[in-house]
């Protein structure tokens, strides 16, 4: 069965900082990865999404993720965090975009 | 513009009484899924659906009912609500290669 590890439930970073949430993934074949943002009391937004091809995929606000299927991983990356990027961070794993299982997500609290 | 939408976004119901989740899209996707988020343990699948008429079982289906009269709707029913299903509830639709699609969730309390 396919699941997803997002082994810090908490993430504190300084506002300017670089940033790294982490994800393991477990899936037999070639996955489709996904990471999604949750803002208070909304629903789910996507961030970006790894098809097979090119590991370092791009996002929204200067995100990008890269796959690594040795390490069984897909890590969300960004440069410099923003106030705004307050928020909880879900990683995800399906076949083709078909029924994700989801990570139990990281809290980004951002200090200014 | 694409869009889910849900409802009601909040509800109170009492313990054994029916709950119906609604959920409609406008995006013409043959997938829709019913999620719930609970502290811990993330969005877990609860039913889906590959088109009108179709409905399935996720991995926590048990209390859950689920129907999808049309392309564009899929609800979730609680037959007798319980306690235990307290959660935020979440509808989302999508199509084979895309990501999916989510509302803005459903909060749902059950005394």
């Amino acid at each position: 069965a396919q699941s997803v590890t997002q082994p810090d439930a908490r993430v504190t970073v300084s506002e300017g900082a670089s940033l790294q949430l982490r994800c393991k993934y477990s899936y037999f074949g070639t996955p489709y990865l996904f990471w999604y943002v949750q803002y208070p009391r909304q629903g789910l937004q996507l961030l970006l999404k790894y098809y097979p091809g090119d590991p370092v995929v791009q996002g929204v606000n200067g995100f990008e993720a890269e796959f690594s299927k040795s390490n069984s991983s897909f890590h969300l990356r960004k440069a410099s965090v923003h106030w705004s990027d307050w928020a909880v961070y879900f990683c995800a794993v399906s076949n083709m975009g078909y029924k994700l299982t989801f990570g139990t997500g990281t809290s980004l609290l951002v200090d200014p | 513009e694409a869009a889910v939408t849900q409802s009601p976004r909040n509800k109170v119901a009492v313990t054994g009484g029916k709950v119906t989740l609604s959920c409609n899209q406008t995006n013409n996707h043959n997938n829709m899924y019913w999620y719930r988020q609970d502290t811990g343990h993330g969005l877990r699948l609860i039913h889906y659906s590959y088109g009108a008429g179709s409905t399935e079982k996720g991995d926590i289906p048990d209390g859950y009912k689920a129907s999808r009269p049309s392309q564009e709707n899929f609800s979730l029913i609680l037959e007798l609500a319980t306690p235990s299903q307290t959660s935020v509830y979440f509808c989302a639709s999508g199509d084979w290669g895309q990501a999916p699609l989510f509302g803005e969730g459903t909060r749902l309390s059950v005394l």
